[in-house]
């Protein structure tokens, strides 16, 4: 089983450019998440999908965006990069309230 | 501020000792997970914690969930080199299931 699956793993870019990380699931999930992590601050959501068709903000969603394409893949588009996005990016999913998150195996993205 | 605060934010043993990684909100939640994490890894669940007052152990962890669900606590007996890692709580508040936040974790060294 695939699982969570998270492209590419790794990106360097330039201030200003843009660019789209793809999350995809094939679990049939029907909830899908976008973290971001730094050193010492842990996991912070930066938007989730609750379901296809849904997604809201989570704590820091300034300078991104989001699509839930369709049940299974949910992407993160950073439309300027700024060298503050400079993180690992994770995506995960999970079915309904209180069971496990799935998570991808992450993207490390340098914004220089 | 995160939602969930965790302490310490470091924490390094000897082989065999005990030690316990907290994790307090000001907020009701309607579960909290614990997660751990290895290097250039996703989050892997650990356990998840649905009762007031619930207490569950996973071989020589024992995880609490506070009696107002508010706060819970990671006990580790007996730590060995393999539980070396980084330990996240995370957690869904009553009134939104489907908003999952973590905290900054808790790296855990422990030496042979």
């Amino acid at each position: 089983n695939a699982g969570v699956t998270q492209t590419p793993k790794f990106q360097v870019l330039k201030t200003g450019q843009s660019m789209t990380l793809q999350c995809a699931q094939d679990m049939n999930h029907n909830s899908m998440y976008w973290y971001r992590q730094d050193p010492g601050m842990g996991l912070r959501l930066i938007y989730y999908s609750a379901s296809e068709g849904t997604t809201d903000k989570g704590e820091v969603p300034n300078g991104y965006n989001v699509s839930r394409l369709n049940k299974r893949e949910f992407s993160l588009r950073l439309e300027s990069a700024a060298p503050s996005q400079t993180s690992v990016y994770f995506c995960a999913s999970k079915t309904i309230q209180n069971t496990e998150a799935f998570f991808g195996q992450g993207t490390r993205l340098t914004v220089v | 501020t995160q939602l969930l605060e965790q302490s310490p934010q470091f924490l390094s043993i000897q082989e065999g000792e005990n030690l316990t990684v907290y994790c307090n909100s000001s907020s009701v939640f309607s579960s909290l997970q614990w997660y751990r994490q290895e290097p250039g890894e996703g989050p892997v669940l650990l356990v998840t914690v649905v009762t007031g007052g619930e207490v569950k152990k996973l071989k020589r962890l024992t995880f609490q969930f506070g009696d107002a669900r508010k706060d819970s606590s990671l006990h580790i007996t007996a730590a060995q080199p393999g539980d070396t890692g980084l330990y996240l709580c995370a957690g869904s508040v009553f009134f939104n299931d489907y908003k999952l936040s973590f905290g900054a974790g808790t790296t855990v060294t422990v030496r042979a």
